[in-house]
Order: structure tokens, then sequence, then C-alpha cells
């Protein structure tokens, strides 16, 4: 299973866009890329997920270049309900069911 | 319903004691995870069941014994845990609709092992 790297913890203020860098070097010809994200004593929450160039839905935007060795979650004027720890995972149906592994994930600080 | 249920939400049990879990989805999904989740760490894969058959067991202790009665329901048969699988567990679904796919989670069991 690929590996991934995220940053630990990220911080930003209310209203302004929020990069996230997830490197995948290792990331494998079928494996697609998803985002969730994870509130306290919550399950994790699917939001967005890619293949290659750019996918943006009604929450994020997603940004793979074309080596697919990495990608960016863009998340546009958060707020404070944005604080959570969010996740970068690359995988595939394989076998009969998805093959993923969580990273570390980032922890993002929304400050007022 | 678009929705993963578990329940409990919260279970504390003995060392001796034997408790269960439940998850259940009615989107149709047709695998279903179970995860642990130890404080400020990533969730962790225990089972995967693929069309009611265990597909994956990553090395998890005989003491969690998983059960997938049928394709709604799943189950965590919990006997003899130590104070160390004091976790949230998750329990997740996804469609396998194709080579793209995206799981959805439960809100989870707090499990308190005395």
């Amino acid at each position: 299973l690929a590996k991934t790297t995220q940053p630990i913890s990220m911080d930003s203020y209310e209203g302004q866009e929020v990069n996230i860098t997830c490197s995948h070097n290792n990331i494998a010809t079928n494996d697609y890329i998803t985002w969730y994200q994870q509130f306290p004593s919550q399950g994790p929450r699917f939001i967005i997920q890619g293949y290659k160039t750019k996918v943006t839905n009604e929450v994020a935007s997603l940004f793979i270049p074309a080596d697919r060795k990495s990608s960016t979650l863009s998340l546009p004027r958060v707020s404070l309900s944005d604080t959570a720890v969010y996740y970068c995972l690359v995988g595939v149906n394989s076998g009969g069911y998805q093959k993923v592994t969580f990273g570390i994930g980032t922890k993002l600080q929304v400050i007022p | 319903d678009t929705e993963v249920t578990q329940t409990p939400k919260h279970l504390v049990m003995g060392m001796t004691n034997k408790k269960s879990l439940k998850c259940e989805q009615h989107m149709g999904h047709r695998a279903m995870y179970w995860y642990k989740q130890k404080a400020k760490k990533p969730p962790e894969l225990m089972f995967v069941y693929s069309y009611e058959k265990l597909s994956i067991n990553e090395s998890v202790p005989s003491r969690f014994s998983p059960e997938c009665p049928n394709s709604s329901l799943l189950n965590l048969h919990l006997h003899a845990l130590q104070p160390e699988d004091s976790a949230l567990y998750l329990c997740a679904s996804s469609p396998l609709s194709g080579s793209t796919d995206t799981q959805y989670f439960g809100p989870g069991t707090r499990l308190t092992v005395l």
C-alpha cells in the first residue's frame, strides 16, 4: 500500500484559504486519492476523491499534478467548524474491498 | 438512508466480560470494515468483510471476533479484553462500485476496559 506523508498540524485564520499537501511517492497506477475529515470522537467523513488533475465539489478542491506523487486539498474560506483532522489516503478496490491505509493526518486549527 | 449506525455509543467492561459491538447499514454496501482508533492516532484497520465473507484480518488478537450475519449487519464480539484495548471502534461500509470507492463511517463505539 502506498504510504502518505502530511504535515502534522496547520493553523489558519477564519476566512482564509487552506491548502494541505500530501506526498505519496509510491502511488500505484490504479490508486485513487481520497481525503477524509474527522472531528473528535466521530467517524471520518469523506470530503473528496480524485485520480488526476483537478476535482472540485461543494466543500473542497483537490489538485493532483501529472506525476501524481502528491496532492493538495484546498479548503476555501475556512470557518471555525473546519477545525478537524484531515487524512489523505491512496488506494483502490482490489479483491472485493477497498485497500487503504490512514496516514497520521493533519490537524487543522482555525483561529478566529 | 446514507448512514452507518453503531451501538452502543459507549461501553465499559471488565477484563472477564463478554460483550458485542453492533454496526448496521442499509445502503446496499457489500464491504464492511472494523477499525480501531486510539487517542490522537489514525484509524487502524482490523477486519474487512466482502460479500459477507471475511477478506482481511490484520493480525488481530483472537479476543476480538468479527461476525457478518447478513449484508447489512456487522458485529464485533469481545472477550477477555485488556485495558490497552480501550479505544474508539469504528465501523465503515463501502459499495464496491468499480475501481473507485469511498468508505462511509459510523460514529464509533467508545470502549473502556477496566
